[in-house]
Parts: structure tokens; sequence; C-alpha cells
């Protein structure tokens, strides 16, 4: 299957810096991207969906100007966590979907940030 | 999309089968069933899908009722790699950009 990187894998960073996660399609072309959250013992919770070209669109209660995210390209989407706090500490994923494909989203690895 | 009900968590012994049932009562006729898995601390994995056919791919099998208001995941082996979280999902593919939501879905245990 189609396959979806994370980088970084894990990142420990002080409260008040910034954390950029890239997100890379390896073997496709990905239209739409998807970033989520998944905090301990709790699913996943979409954050935002990021358009190759276009502004992202967040979902309710995500501030956008602390999570930015950029689709320069159809195989990278980076969400930057802005002036990271300790409540920022989480589980962040991306996914993304072939173009070409059936629909179905190919999740990346994940990367485990921890905010100190 | 249409919701979906999973039991909280299974046990499934090495070896024997694994089925993981699904309800959703309110699925539209343009909506998929999708299964995924996610082990701990990793992203989610694609297991299968279907529509009203029941499929087999080398993960697994699915098995939709004829009404299509429930289906069940069946991992014919299980392994103790197979222990996870498994999530079933409603989505139609009419909106090719559209994300996937996530419930808490089934905490499978294959014990030894």
């Amino acid at each position: 299957g189609a396959v979806v990187s994370q980088h970084p894998s894990w990142v420990i960073c002080k409260s008040g810096t910034s954390v950029k996660i890239e997100c890379r399609s390896l073997d496709f072309q990905a239209t739409t991207m998807f970033w989520y959250r998944q905090f301990p013992k709790q699913s996943l919770m979409l954050m935002a969906t990021s358009n190759e070209g276009s502004k992202a669109t967040y979902e309710q209660g995500v501030e956008k100007d602390k999570f930015l995210i950029n689709h320069a390209s159809l195989t990278l989407s980076t969400l930057t966590v802005t002036s990271a706090h300790p409540e920022d500490s989480s589980f962040y994923i991306c996914s993304a979907t072939d173009r070409y494909g059936r629909g179905e989203q190919f999740f990346g690895p994940g990367t485990r940030l921890t905010v100190l | 999309d249409a919701k979906t009900t999973q039991p909280t968590s299974m046990d499934c012994a090495e070896g024997r089968a694994a089925n993981l049932p699904c309800n959703h009562s309110t699925i539209s006729g343009n909506e998929y069933v999708y299964w995924y898995r996610q082990i701990h601390s990793q992203g989610p994995q694609y297991i299968i899908h279907g529509l009203k056919n029941n499929e087999t791919n080398e993960m697994a099998s699915l098995i939709i009722t004829e009404d299509r208001k429930s289906s069940t995941l069946i991992l014919p082996h299980a392994t103790l790699r197979d222990t996870a979280v498994y999530y079933c999902i409603v989505r139609s593919l009419l909106y090719y950009g559209q994300n996937f939501v996530f419930g808490p879905g089934t905490r499978l245990s294959v014990l030894p």
C-alpha cells in the first residue's frame, strides 16, 4: 500500500518554542492531507484538512494561529505548533488520500510531542 | 457520515479467529464500511473496506449483512501482533476530500 512518513517521530521541546512536523506521501500524490491529534487513551480527533495550494480548513476549537499548516506540494504538508505549551503534548498523526486511489486514507506513523 | 457502534473491548485466543462486530444502522446507500486498526503508539493501519459484498484480502475478511446495517471483521488466525484498537468507520466515497471520523473503537487483546 501507499506509504506516508512523518518527521520527527518524537520531539521534546521547552514551553514557548515552536515545533514543525512534516508529513510526506512517499509514493503517491496527495491532494488532501489531514492532521489528527490523539491524547492518551482517546481516539483520533481531526484538527484540520490541508489542501495543496490553498489554506487549511480547521475544525472547531482548533486555533489556526497556533497550529500552522502548510501544504506546498502534492507530497508534503507541515504542521507547526507555535509557542507550544505542556497542554499541546500529544500524538500528532497525519493522513493522506491518493488522488488516483479508491478513497482510503493512509496514515503516517505519528509524532509524539512532549512540551516541558 | 453514519455513526458506528462497536464493543469497547474483546479478547481472543491466539490462533483462533477474531470476529469484531460493528453496527451502522443509519448507513446510507453510497457509504462504504472501512476498518482500520491502531497498534499502540503507531498511526492507524488500513485493513479492508467494502460496500455491500463480502470482501477478503491478505489481512482479513469483511462480512456485511444484506441490509448493510452491520458488519463483522474477521481475522482468521489471530496472533499476538494483532492486539490493537480496531476502528469501524462509515464514509461516503462521493466526498473525496472528506476525513474519517474515528469513534472509540474496539480494543482487541489476543491472549497466548
